[in-house]
């Protein structure tokens, strides 16, 4: 029974470039979150996703940043250009429903470096 | 708006006492409040919620939270530690509003939990 799944589980970009991050929701989840946590701080809120579609987007930076959860494959964290300030670690999380009742289910992450 | 207060950063107990990892909270209507660990490198893993009911919650792990609502608070606690038992801890809160952004959980900064042998 697979847990929420991310991948890299660690990625070095420089300057620039684009980073992508994939998370495969826990079998049977459809709800996906992406938490950003910055070094000695806690998780931030990006986006929450359904299949197909973005429900609520409020806390990602308006510039740079997307993603995506289409119908078939992972869901996708793009960081376009990506600045040192985007070092951080990104979990993804999942859950079964869209209920506030519903536990979100988190994946080991992915820790982003920018030299 | 909601937010979650830890007033520890760090908590030190001895292996076999009892701990207490504390965190309030605000939000405009009733919480949904979790209590998650995150070892170190490694994602958070789900220890406990409080929907309703009793306020006592017993989660996994042998932790158990007490929910106050005139104190808005929701302490972590377990009555014997284990040096397994350190991690950072994190309190998080949801309200029960039904519109799609309620759905995120809000973080409070984490309590770093030290059990000494």
């Amino acid at each position: 029974n697979a847990g929420v799944m991310q991948n890299p589980r660690h990625l070095v970009r420089r300057r620039g470039q684009e980073a992508r991050l994939r998370c495969s929701p826990m079998k049977g989840h459809s709800h996906v979150y992406w938490y950003r946590q910055l070094p000695e701080e806690g998780l931030k809120f990006m986006v929450y996703l359904q299949k197909e579609n973005i429900i609520d987007e409020s806390g990602m930076p308006k510039e740079r940043f997307s993603a995506e959860f289409p119908k078939e494959g992972p869901s996708i964290l793009r960081i376009q250009q990506v600045v040192r300030g985007d070092s951080a670690a990104y979990f993804c999380a999942s859950s079964l429903g869209g209920s506030s009742t519903d536990t979100q289910y988190f994946g080991p992450g992915t820790r982003l470096t920018v030299l | 708006a909601q937010s979650v207060a830890q007033p520890e950063d760090q908590v030190n107990v001895a292996e076999g006492n009892p701990l207490t990892v504390k965190c309030t909270y605000s939000v405009s209507g009733n919480p949904y409040l979790f209590w998650y660990v995150q070892y170190p490198n490694r994602g958070l893993q789900f220890l406990l919620k409080y929907i309703t009911g009793d306020n006592l919650v017993k989660g996994s792990y042998g932790f158990e939270a007490e929910f106050n609502k005139s104190q808005t608070s929701f302490h972590l606690k377990k009555p014997s530690a284990l040096v397994s038992d350190s991690a950072l801890y994190f309190c998080a809160v949801r309200d029960r509003a039904t519109s799609g952004s309620a759905r995120q959980l809000t973080f409070g900064s984490g309590t770093q939990l030290t059990v000494l042998p």
